[in-house]
């Protein structure tokens, strides 16, 4: 079964400093791969996806995402945050032989000035 | 357009209670889905529909009950509240299509707490 593991639960980071938030996925085939915004009180909302093609992919708000298919990995990154970026971050895979999406349990993302 | 809508935003049950959370969407989507939100755990699929009359279990589909008789309304009901459920509930949904390559839009949520 589809399973995404996201080994750290909270990072906090300097306002400024660079990003990365680590997700790795369990699936057979090539997966879709996504990543997810929580802010504090809303929804989720869609930062980027994989679904073939260029490995690295490029999202809102100046995220992009690595996939390597060796590694099972697909990181989020921005080169600078900012203290609007704290917020909880979910990566996620979509089952191609079906319609369901798997959620990672999220990492909590903390800026500090 | 609205997205999607869930009501009530938050609700207290007492244990053995029954209650429909709500969820509607103005996009034409063919999917639907519930999910669970709980710390550490991220989102669970609770059910999930492909369209009109069409519903099928996720990964934690006991003590939840749905059905779908329009495209654009998928109502969660708890027939029998317990505190196991206290959780935050999201409704999504998407265009439909062949495979899991389906960007979801999710409504606000709806805190629900058991007794």
């Amino acid at each position: 079964a589809q399973s995404v593991t996201q080994p750290d639960i909270h990072i906090t980071v300097s306002e400024g400093a660079s990003l990365e938030l680590r997700c790795n996925y369990s699936y057979g085939a090539t997966p879709y791969l996504f990543w997810y915004v929580q802010s504090p009180g809303q929804g989720l909302q869609l930062l980027l996806k994989y679904f073939s093609g260029d490995t690295l992919v490029q999202g809102i708000k100046g995220f992009e995402a690595e996939f390597k298919r060796s590694q099972s990995s697909f990181n989020l990154r921005k080169p600078s945050v900012h203290w609007s970026d704290a917020a909880e971050y979910f990566c996620a895979v979509g089952d191609t032989g079906g319609f369901k999406t798997i959620f990672g349990a999220g990492t909590r993302l903390f800026v500090k000035a | 357009n609205a997205g999607v809508t869930q009501t009530p935003k938050f609700q207290v049950l007492k244990t053995g209670q029954s209650m429909t959370l709500q969820c509607a969407q103005d996009m034409n989507h063919e999917y639907m889905s519930w999910y669970r939100q709980d710390p550490g755990m991220g989102l669970r699929l609770i059910h999930y529909s492909v369209g009109a009359g069409i519903t099928d279990q996720g990964e934690v589909p006991n003590g939840y009950n749905v059905s779908r008789s329009t495209t654009e309304d998928f109502p969660l009901r708890l027939l029998s509240a317990a505190p196991s459920q206290t959780s935050v509930y999201f409704c999504a949904s998407t265009v439909t299509s062949l495979s899991g390559a389906n960007v979801l839009t999710f409504g606000a949520g709806s805190r629900l707490t058991v007794l």
